[in-house]
């Protein structure tokens, strides 16, 4: 079954405590990004990654790095987290960036820090 | 930046009634997705429409896209119960050279049964 899975489903961790929230594809696709959905504010891009190696900033990316060593998996990393990252995060996958395939979604990571 | 705006924001209806979101955008695009989210889960893409598109449909969503007004209508025909989800339309930004997708806020709908 084609599936993007997100790890773990629910966090809750203190203020700088490194934090990795992993996510990987089934799916082969060359594409992958992280999302942050905040009450009144929508979906917003974190990073997303063209393909292995390649990574580029979304439109929040302070605070937060990923990396791409492989094609299926797609970890993000807080490295000093804050309690204005506390959100709900999504982790999406797709054939290609240019929205012209879709893109298929993990079930999300409930964040909360304190 | 916010790409595309969904109206209204919050949508009400009886079951079996018609349902019409809209979704507004700034800057020139290729192509644009709708996506439902069911409360608090992950995103499931529903329909992609294409700058050189007019019209498309899939069972009983169909969706427009006017590019001279830069918007696009999702209706949802003979709702039912289960469409409850909120409703997100998706914009790629090939102006900005960047390959981000940029969503809305999205279109809460409740369909009463």
């Amino acid at each position: 079954e084609a599936q993007v899975t997100q790890n773990p489903r629910y966090l809750i961790t203190v203020t700088g405590k490194k934090l990795t929230v992993t996510c990987s594809q089934n799916m082969n696709h060359e594409y992958m990004s992280w999302y942050r959905q905040d009450p009144g504010l929508g979906l917003r891009q974190i990073y997303y990654s063209m393909n292995v190696e390649v990574t580029d900033k979304g439109d929040v990316p302070e605070g937060y790095k990923v990396s791409r060593k492989e094609k299926r998996n797609f970890p993000l990393i807080l490295e000093s987290p804050s309690p204005n990252q506390t959100s709900l995060y999504f982790c999406a996958s797709s054939w290609t960036g240019l929205l012209n395939t879709e893109a298929f979604f993990g079930q999300g990571t409930r964040l909360t820090v304190v | 930046s916010q790409q595309g705006e969904e109206d209204p924001q919050a949508l009400s209806i009886q079951e079996g009634e018609n349902a019409t979101m809209n979704c507004s955008y700034k800057t020139s695009i290729n192509n644009l997705q709708w996506y439902r989210q069911n409360s608090g889960r992950g995103l499931v893409h529903l329909i992609l429409i294409r700058s050189n598109e007019r019209e498309k449909h899939s069972g009983r969503l169909r969706v427009t896209l006017d590019t001279s007004k830069k918007s696009s209508s999702l209706l949802i025909t003979a709702s039912r119960a289960a469409d409850t989800a909120s409703y997100f339309c998706a914009t790629d930004s090939p102006l900005s050279g960047t390959y981000k997708y940029i969503f809305g806020t999205g279109t809460r709908l409740k369909v009463l049964a």
